[in-house]
């Protein structure tokens, strides 16, 4: 059974950093690209980073570039997203999630989703 | 990068049919033909519902059927029940190679 969990949200104050971790099993994971999405309180989705099965191939979305950084080991079956300079608009559910389909390292689709971990940036 | 444009509701009564747009651009909907969609319950994770515009992922229902039109996608949602209730969300791979969701749409059942 694949499975996606997440971990390393808390409150931090703005300016501050956090390290989102994201542990994943029943799949191999080294051979899929991988994703972060976030959900602010009451909002919508949001695309935030993908990073190839080799690393090769990152992407980020223009809101958090520069600022977040994802990251992989695939021998410890770990995705990573560290996030700089945090700002209260980084308030959200951060979800891991496995691509489907990806091109040249970015996702067409994502099938499988961890149950997120929450992020709050407030003084 | 901005957000596909959906609307914010969507209702039915049971038994019924019902569908959801989700409009882009030449730079994302319209441009390939890897239009997903989620299905989110609130305080859960999405779920992948249809996937390369008009594919089923395993295990869920053929009720729920993906199209594509120029710049605008749709889901549609056959003999609609209770369960599918939920909130839902259109994306698409972008020609900047990223991934943009849409707006999102309120689904309710009468």
């Amino acid at each position: 059974e694949v499975q996606l969990v997440e971990s390393g949200g808390g409150l931090v104050k703005p300016g501050g950093s956090l390290r989102l971790s994201c542990a994943a099993s029943g799949f191999t994971f080294s051979t899929y690209s991988m994703n972060w999405v976030r959900q602010a309180p009451g909002k919508g989705l949001e695309w935030i980073s993908s990073i190839s099965s080799s690393s090769t191939y990152i992407y980020y979305a223009d809101s958090v570039k520069g600022r977040f950084t994802i990251s992989r080991d695939s021998p410890k079956n770990s995705l990573y997203l560290q996030m700089n300079s945090l700002r209260a608009e980084d308030t959200a559910v951060y979800y891991c999630a496995r691509a489907q389909g990806s091109i040249v390292g970015a996702s067409t689709s994502l099938d499988y989703w961890g149950q997120g971990t929450l992020v709050t940036v407030s003084s | 990068q901005s957000a596909l444009t959906q609307p914010a509701s969507v209702s039915g009564s049971p038994g019924q049919s019902i569908t959801i747009s989700c409009t882009g651009t030449s730079s994302d909907v319209g441009g390939y033909n890897y239009v997903s969609w989620y299905q989110q319950y609130p305080g859960k994770a999405p779920k992948l519902m249809v996937y390369d515009v008009n594919k089923w992922p395993s295990g869920v229902s053929n009720r729920f059927s993906g199209s594509k039109s120029g710049n605008t996608a749709s889901l549609t949602i056959s003999g609609l029940q209770a369960e599918d209730e939920a909130d839902y969300y259109c994306s698409s791979y972008t020609s900047s190679s990223t991934y943009v969701f849409g707006t999102g749409t309120k689904v309710t059942v009468l």
